[in-house]
């Protein structure tokens, strides 16, 4: 069965520190991986896709098939980063999301 | 914002009575989803459509049920056999192929009184 897990209900930082989201999945196939974030008082949003390899807003992910593994980087946080991060995954010819608990990333001024 | 919208922001209802949340899109996207969001729990699915007069099963189907006459709509009915309707709930839409991004509109919260 599909699924993701994220081990981290909570994370705080300080502005400027280095911040991970650690995701890993289970998955037998080879599925898309996504990052999507809700900030306050906002509709949840794509943040980014592992098929895109693209840097959003400073973060990046790299999928680790090896670790199953799909965590979220981001060298320098900042107070806008403060959110609720949701990583997910897509089966390949589908179009169901399965999604992670979520980890609500804090970062302290 | 635009795109897919919800309606009601807020929604009472009392226990034993069904109440329907809207969901419409003008995406042109074949495929709608619902979803609860709980503390704790992410996302969890409750319907999908990837066409219009299509629906199945997500993985906590029970106690909802949905429709989906139009393309634009995609109404989820929450009955009174939800043993615990209070939760938060999205609405979703994406293009059909593979690994399409999923966009969500505002989210409704319902509360059973």
């Amino acid at each position: 069965a599909q699924r993701v897990t994220q081990p981290e209900k909570l994370l705080s930082v300080f502005k400027g520190a280095p911040v991970e989201l650690k995701c890993n999945y289970s998955y037998s196939g080879s599925p898309e991986l996504f990052w999507y974030v809700q900030y306050s008082r906002q509709r949840l949003q794509l943040l980014l896709r592992h098929i895109s390899r693209e840097s959003i807003k400073g973060f990046t992910a790299d999928l680790n098939k090896g670790e199953t593994s799909f965590h979220l980087k981001k060298p320098f946080a900042q107070e806008e980063d403060s959110a609720m991060y949701y990583c997910a995954l897509s089966p390949n010819y589908g179009q169901n999301f399965v999604f992670g608990p979520g980890t609500r990333l804090s970062v302290l001024p | 914002d635009g795109g897919i919208t919800q309606s009601p922001k807020y929604l009472f209802r009392k226990e034993g009575q069904n109440v329907t949340l809207s969901c419409e899109q003008n995406l042109n996207h074949d495929a709608m989803y619902w979803y609860r969001q709980d503390p704790g729990q992410g996302l969890r699915l409750i319907y999908y459509s990837q066409i219009v007069n299509d629906f199945q099963k997500g993985d906590i189907a029970e106690g909802y049920s949905v429709s989906r006459e139009k393309k634009e709509s995609f109404p989820l009915t929450v009955t009174s056999a939800q043993k615990n309707p209070t939760a938060f709930y999205l609405c979703a839409s994406s293009s059909t192929g593979n690994y399409n991004e999923q966009f969500f509109g505002p989210g409704t919260r319902l509360t059973v009184l």
